[in-house]
Order: structure tokens, then C-alpha cells, then sequence
């Protein structure tokens, strides 16, 4: 399977901070990314899918300049939390998409707490 | 209606119990469909495709019902190690997106 990394796997911050989450397909070239986001007990939702080079796509319900994804390149994605609030604490996950296959690999997530 | 339903458990059986999970979808143009397993905050991992056939692998067969669609896990001889959630996922008509059930928590007890 594909190998991604999230950096960071975890982090606390306060209220009205930035946060910025990296995701890395360490063996393979992504051009597509998806990002999830998981509340406790509760199922993967999707946020957004983002295509290299291009402007994310996001999910209704899902704020576009809230929830801020960069995919300049092939190997990385980012998504930045902009002004985090307690409400966005939650468990994020990326996911490669691989062109032909619908089978999904996740990153190893990435734990937010917003105090 | 969801679009993914899954039973939420818990499941709680013994080691070497037959256990089995159903799972239905509401997009009849679903064309891909999966069981991920997912640990106590990790990420999901694959565990295996479901295809029109049936298949297995190993201790896990997995079964598809596209009249009714309709899902199903099964596993023989549990092991402690079986214990996680199990996530039903279909894709979201002929697109990539994938929508994830919210999961059936098994428990292996000894």
C-alpha cells in the first residue's frame, strides 16, 4: 500500500490560532488528495478534494476560507485551520487518491485540540 | 437517510466466535465497496475489497448484494487482535469520493 505521513500527529493550541497540517505520499505521486476529518464515535466525513496545481474542492457545510488546502505539489498537501475554535477539535486524515483505483490509503491523522 | 448504515455495536464475543456484520447503501451507482478496520484513534486501514462474487481472505469473507444493497463481514474464529471498528465504505456513485459508515465496534473478550 501507499506510504503517508502527517506531521503533526498531534496538537494543542488556543482558540483563534492558525494550525497548518502536512500530509506526504512519501512513494508515490498524489494528484489527488483527500482530507477527513473525524469527531469522536463519529464516521469519517469528507472535507475536500484537492488536485495538484488547482483550487480544492470542498464539501457542503465546509468552509472554503476556514479550512484552507494547498497542493503545490505532487507530494505534498497541506491544510491549514485558520483561526481554530473548540468546535474544530477533531481527528484530521489525508488521503492520496490513486488515479484508476478506488482504494484509499490514509495518512495517520493528525489529532487537533483547540483549548 | 445515510448514506452508509452500519449496526454501531459494540458486538462482545468470545475468542473463536463467528461474528458477522451487515451493512447497506443508498447510491445504486455505488461501484466500489470496502471494509476498512479502524483501532482506537488511528487511521482506517484497508482490511478488503467486497466484489460481486464474494471473497475471502483468510478468516474474513465478505459478501456483496447489489439487488438489495447490502454488505456483509464476516469472521470466523475471532482473536483478541480482531477487536476494533469496522468500517462499511462505498464510493459515492461512479466519482472517487468515498463515504464511510460509521463503523461497528467489535470487542473479543478472552
Amino acid at each position: 500500500g501507499a506510504v503517508v505521513s502527517q506531521h503533526p500527529s498531534w496538537v494543542i493550541c488556543k482558540s483563534g490560532t492558525s494550525v497548518k497540517i502536512e500530509c506526504r505520499s512519501l512513494d508515490f505521486q498524489a494528484t489527488t488528495m483527500f482530507w477527513y476529518r473525524q469527531f469522536p464515535k463519529q464516521s469519517l466525513m469528507l472535507m475536500a478534494t484537492s488536485n495538484e496545481g488547482s483550487k480544492a474542492t470542498y464539501e457542503q457545510g465546509v468552509e472554503k476560507d476556514k479550512f484552507l488546502i494547498n497542493h503545490a505539489s505532487l507530494t505534498l498537501s497541506t491544510l491549514t485551520v485558520t483561526s481554530a475554535h473548540p468546535e474544530d477539535s477533531s481527528f484530521y486524515i489525508c488521503s492520496p487518491g490513486l488515479a484508476g483505483d478506488h482504494e484509499q490509503f490514509f495518512g495517520p491523522g493528525t489529532r487537533l485540540t483547540v483549548l | 437517510r445515510k448514506e452508509v448504515e452500519q449496526d454501531p455495536g459494540p458486538f462482545n464475543v468470545p475468542e473463536g466466535a463467528t461474528v458477522a456484520f451487515n451493512c447497506t447503501y443508498s447510491n445504486s451507482a455505488s461501484q466500489s465497496f470496502f471494509w476498512y478496520r479502524q483501532d482506537c484513534r488511528k487511521e482506517p486501514k484497508l482490511l478488503m475489497s467486497v466484489y460481486s462474487s464474494g471473497n475471502e481472505d483468510g478468516r474474513f469473507t465478505a459478501q456483496l448484494n447489489r439487488a438489495s444493497q447490502y454488505i456483509s463481514l464476516l469472521i470466523r474464529d475471532s482473536k483478541l487482535s480482531d477487536s476494533a471498528t469496522y468500517l462499511c465504505v462505498v464510493n459515492r456513485g461512479s466519482s472517487y469520493k468515498l463515504i464511510f459508515g460509521s463503523g461497528t465496534r467489535l470487542l473479543v473478550r478472552p
